[in-house]
C-alpha cells in the first residue's frame, strides 16, 4: 500500500499572502496525483489531478506540481473562501487509493 | 448536471448490518467507476471500495474486505453498499463518488453529501 503523508498538518496564512502544502508518497506514484478541498461540512472537491492539472472551474489561484515522490500544491493570494482541509490522493497502484492525512488551511 | 445522492445511513448496533444506497444522475452511468469513500468523525478520507464499469470488477480496502459488498443496478442507475458485520471503527460519513475517467478507477470529480453511519449499542 502506497502511505501518502501530507504537511503540514495546519498552514496558517495571511489573505493575499500565498501558501505551500506538500504532499509526499512512500514510492513513486509518477504524476498520478489529485487534490481536493474539503470546506467545513461539506463533501470534498476535486481541485487537481495529474498533478498540476486544474479541474473545471477551480481558480487559477490553485497550482500543483510534482512527480515521482513530492508533490505541491500552491494557494496563491489566499482568501477567506479557501478556509479548508486539503488533502492528496493517489492513483497509480491501488487497491487501494490511498490519500494523505489533510493539510488545514488556516487564514491569520 | 451530475448529480450524486447518497442515503440509508442510520444508527447499528455492532455486528449489525445496513445498507446505503447512492442515486447517480446526468451522466452516462456505465461509463464511470463508482466508489464509496469514508470520513471517520474528525478525521481524514478513506477509500472503501470501487465498482468498475469496465469489467464489473470490484475492489475494497482491507479493513472491509470480506464484509463490505458492493453493488450498481445500472437500470436505475443506483449504487448500493451492503455493509454487514459493522464495527465501532466503520462509524463514519460515507460518500459515494463518481471517477473522473472513462472505464477507470482513479479519482473523483463528484461526491454525494455524504450519510452518516454511527455503529454503538
Amino acid at each position: 500500500e502506497i502511505v501518502m503523508t501530507q504537511s503540514p498538518d495546519t498552514l496558517s496564512v495571511s489573505p493575499g499572502e500565498s501558501g505551500t502544502l506538500s504532499c509526499r508518497a512512500s514510492q513513486s506514484v509518477k504524476r498520478n496525483l489529485a487534490w481536493y478541498q474539503q470546506k467545513p461540512g461539506q463533501a470534498p472537491r476535486l481541485l487537481i489531478y495529474g498533478a498540476s492539472t486544474r479541474a473545471t472551474g477551480v481558480s487559477a489561484r490553485f497550482s500543483g506540481s510534482g512527480s515521482g515522490t513530492e508533490f505541491t500544491l500552491t494557494i496563491s493570494s489566499l482568501q477567506s473562501e479557501d478556509l479548508a482541509v486539503y488533502y492528496c490522493q493517489q492513483y497509480n497502484d491501488w487497491p487501494p487509493l490511498t490519500f494523505g492525512g489533510g493539510t488545514k488551511v488556516e487564514i491569520k | 448536471e451530475v448529480q450524486v445522492l447518497e442515503a440509508g445511513g442510520g444508527l447499528v448496533q455492532p455486528g449489525g448490518s445496513l445498507r446505503l444506497s447512492c442515486a447517480a444522475s446526468g451522466f452516462t452511468f456505465n461509463n464511470y467507476a463508482m466508489s464509496w469513500v469514508r470520513q471517520a468523525p474528525g478525521k481524514g478520507l478513506e477509500w472503501v471500495t470501487a465498482f468498475s464499469v469496465k469489467d464489473g470488477t470490484t475492489y475494497f480496502a482491507d479493513s472491509v474486505k470480506g464484509r463490505f459488498t458492493i453493488s450498481t443496478d445500472s437500470s436505475k442507475n443506483m449504487v448500493y453498499l451492503q455493509m454487514n458485520r459493522l464495527r465501532a471503527e466503520d462509524t463514519a460519513v460515507y460518500y459515494c463518488a463518481k471517477d473522473f475517467t472513462i472505464f477507470g478507477v482513479a479519482f473523483f470529480d463528484h461526491w454525494g453529501q455524504g450519510t452518516l453511519v454511527t455503529v454503538s449499542s
